[in-house]
């Protein structure tokens, strides 16, 4: 059984501040995306990652790719309030089994 | 733009009861994907068409659980005699087939059993 483990599970920063959060997994998969969720809504794609090494940048977040796609990271910049939500890492470990295995997430609070 | 749209939002219903959910994915898309989540985990994938055909079940996916494509285009997922523990948000995906095969979500329908 495939396992994402996402840390740190909750967050809690001031506007203004840096932060970082992980998926990690002892598994390799094909792609990797990263969800935003907010309450009683469905998940929200950020980005898909596919090439070990990989770098993508959206305005102030960067997401990377472990280079052996086992693990995944997203750094947001100057954090703001409109930031606030559930991240989801969610991996795809290809061939004909195109199903998503979700980390629990990481809820992130941005204080004004 | 049309994205996955999910009806109802919201269903309350008795234990025991018969729930019916529909979904309708991003037109061109040829895949589509049922979830599950509950409070405090991710999303569990529970089934999965490529067009009208269902190619994969979850063991989460109980004989009182059955979803349908039957024209590859909209789906539907019914839950028989439901029971407490079905209480969750029921999230549906939908991707075309390429080489990331990216999942768009819905807005996901949430169920609550009492």
């Amino acid at each position: 059984t495939q396992l994402l483990e996402q840390s740190p599970q909750f967050l809690s920063i001031q506007e203004g501040e840096n932060l970082t959060v992980y998926c990690n997994s002892s598994s390799v998969f094909s792609s990797l995306q990263w969800y935003r969720q907010e309450p009683g809504e469905g998940p929200v794609l950020l980005v898909t990652v596919v090439t070990g090494g990989e770098v993508k940048k959206l305005k102030r977040l960067t997401f990377q790719f472990g280079d052996a796609r086992k693990d995944s990271s997203l750094h947001i910049t100057a954090a703001q309030p409109g930031d606030t939500g559930l991240y989801l890492c969610a991996g795809d470990s290809g061939g004909s089994n195109y199903k998503l295995t979700f980390g629990k997430g990481t809820l992130l609070t941005v204080n004004p | 733009d049309t994205g996955v749209s999910q009806d109802p939002r919201h269903k309350i219903t008795k234990r025991g009861q018969n729930v019916t959910f529909r979904c309708d994915p991003i037109s061109e898309h040829n895949r589509l994907y049922w979830y599950r989540q509950t409070l405090g985990q991710g999303p569990e994938f529970l089934t999965y068409f490529q067009n009208e055909a269902q190619l994969e079940k979850s063991r989460l996916l109980s004989d009182r659980f059955s979803a349908e494509r039957p024209k590859g285009s909209f789906s539907t997922l019914e839950i028989q005699r439901t029971e407490q523990g079905d209480s969750a948000m029921y999230l549906c995906a939908s991707s075309l087939a390429g080489f990331t095969d990216t999942q768009y979500f819905g807005p996901g329908t949430r169920l609550t059993v009492l």
